[in-house]
């Protein structure tokens, strides 16, 4: 299994729809973030959580909220999605305060709105 | 975190080493350096780090200026499977500031046969 584990891998959803993206780690990591990339863009930082109970907005939180259901689960929801949310989506953990082996990242969701 | 410029493309025959050149002039003597890859719309793969020192691991070696203020990511013997785009980041280790990392759009990478 992956370390970190995205579902689902693909989404269309409608505007206007409520989606949530799921993130599950087998690392033990205390930290998990939530990365949005556009097509020729490098990755923007959207919430981040240092443990269970502190999620921190990044630099594009808008139109977004996280919850933290354990250490190992961290879920990313568009309450009402719009077009230009069309993005692929990645989780990532790290250890504190970053490791020897970085970042950790998921597959990745691509989520298409319509 | 201090910024940092890649050539946006290189080219590398299949076998030889790859190069890859990073400037970070305005780097802090308390932030490190990152080389991350993505393979093709792939989740990012961490590569390498260091501060002062060179690096090596079984996937690359980092070489960082005596000043900093560059460094150069090798891949020793490139495959085609090496083709992906490279990111250079720089970042604190510790403290506030070091849970970001801020991806730019990298140097895309091709390996030729």
């Amino acid at each position: 299994d992956a370390d970190v584990t995205q579902t689902p891998r693909n989404r269309i959803t409608k505007t206007g729809k409520r989606i949530m993206l799921e993130c599950s780690q087998t690392k033990g990591h205390d930290r998990m973030y939530w990365y949005r990339q556009d097509p020729g863009l490098g990755l923007r930082l959207i919430y981040y959580s240092f443990d269970v109970k502190d999620i921190n907005k990044g630099e594009i939180s808008d139109g977004y909220s996280v919850s933290r259901q354990a250490q190992a689960k961290f879920s990313l929801s568009l309450e009402s999605a719009i077009p230009n949310q069309t993005a692929l989506y990645f989780c990532a953990t790290s250890d504190f305060p970053g490791g020897r082996d970085g970042y950790t990242f998921g597959s990745g969701t691509r989520l298409t709105v319509v | 975190d201090a910024k940092t410029t890649q050539p946006p493309s290189m080219d590398c025959a299949e076998g030889r080493a790859a190069n890859l050149p990073c400037n970070h002039s305005t780097i802090s003597g308390n932030e490190y350096v990152y080389w991350y890859r993505q393979i093709h719309s792939q989740g990012p793969q961490y590569i390498i780090h260091g501060l002062k020192n060179n690096e090596t691991n079984e996937m690359a070696s980092l070489i960082i200026t005596e000043d900093r203020k560059s460094s150069t990511l090798i891949l020793p013997h490139a495959t085609l499977r090496d083709t992906a785009v490279y990111y250079c980041i720089v970042r604190v280790g510790s403290g506030a500031g070091s849970y970001q990392l801020t991806f730019g759009k990298g140097t895309k990478l091709s390996v030729i046969p």
